[in-house]
């Protein structure tokens, strides 16, 4: 258990609206990856962070952007949400850069 | 650019039969390889891990995989399996990179695990 949680767990908003969500780990490691997960895609990495106030963008970072002010917290802001953002977002961590990663339970994002 | 195919989308096996999972990447260096396992509603899970040395790496609840540079593959295998295994499995390469290693994952093998 690498301690990481993630909230909210589920969440309805509606088109238009800012939302954030927040990840949290416990163990105080370096770097924090946001997923978002959707049918055929896989996981595609929307933004990631190697350090407090450190980040950079993946693949899918368009209508999203991140914050990182303390070691333990990343968060993820969808600045005006839109349908296309329905998705399931997964946080992860690792210990080190190209090491392995260990993910958090997931937030059900629905944009209506 | 790195990049993982998972060419099977879906699997079905019987129980106690035999599995194999395949991926395929796309690299420039020595890769780092991984696979996961997602169980309904859940985060993914690390099963195994390659970075370098032996090219058959163990894992968690009895799967293994082997890396084979001349195929670029890294297929995960489990001589027996049980209806837990049902799952959906992803593939995934490390990065090298100058900051934090992003992976990219394949899109995964969905297995069905018949009585």
């Amino acid at each position: 258990d690498a301690g990481i949680t993630q909230s909210p767990r589920h969440k309805v908003t509606e088109t238009g609206t800012p939302v954030t969500l927040r990840c949290h780990q416990t163990e105080n490691h370096r770097y924090m990856y946001w997923y978002r997960q959707d049918p055929g895609h896989g996981l595609r990495l929307i933004h990631y962070s190697y350090g407090v106030k450190d980040t950079d963008k993946g693949e899918v970072s368009d209508g999203y952007s991140v914050s990182r002010s303390k070691t333990e917290d990343f968060l993820l802001t969808l600045e005006s949400a839109t349908s296309s953002q329905t998705s399931v977002y997964f946080c992860a961590i690792s210990v080190k850069a190209h090491n392995e990663q260990y993910f958090g339970p997931g937030t059900r994002l629905t944009v209506t | 650019a790195q990049s993982v195919t998972q060419p099977d989308i879906h699997i079905t096996v019987s129980e106690g039969a035999s599995l194999e999972l395949r991926c395929n990447y796309s690299y420039g260096a020595t890769p780092y390889l991984f696979w996961y396992v997602q169980s309904p509603g859940q985060g993914l899970q690390l099963l195994l891990k390659y970075f370098s040395g032996d090219t058959l790496v163990q894992g968690i609840k009895g799967f293994e995989a082997e890396f084979k540079r001349s195929q670029s593959s890294f297929n995960l295998r489990k001589p027996s399996v049980h209806w837990s295994d049902a799952a959906e499995y992803f593939c995934a390469v490390g990065a090298e990179d100058t900051n934090a290693g992003k992976s990219t994952f394949g899109d995964g093998t969905t297995l069905t695990v018949k009585p």
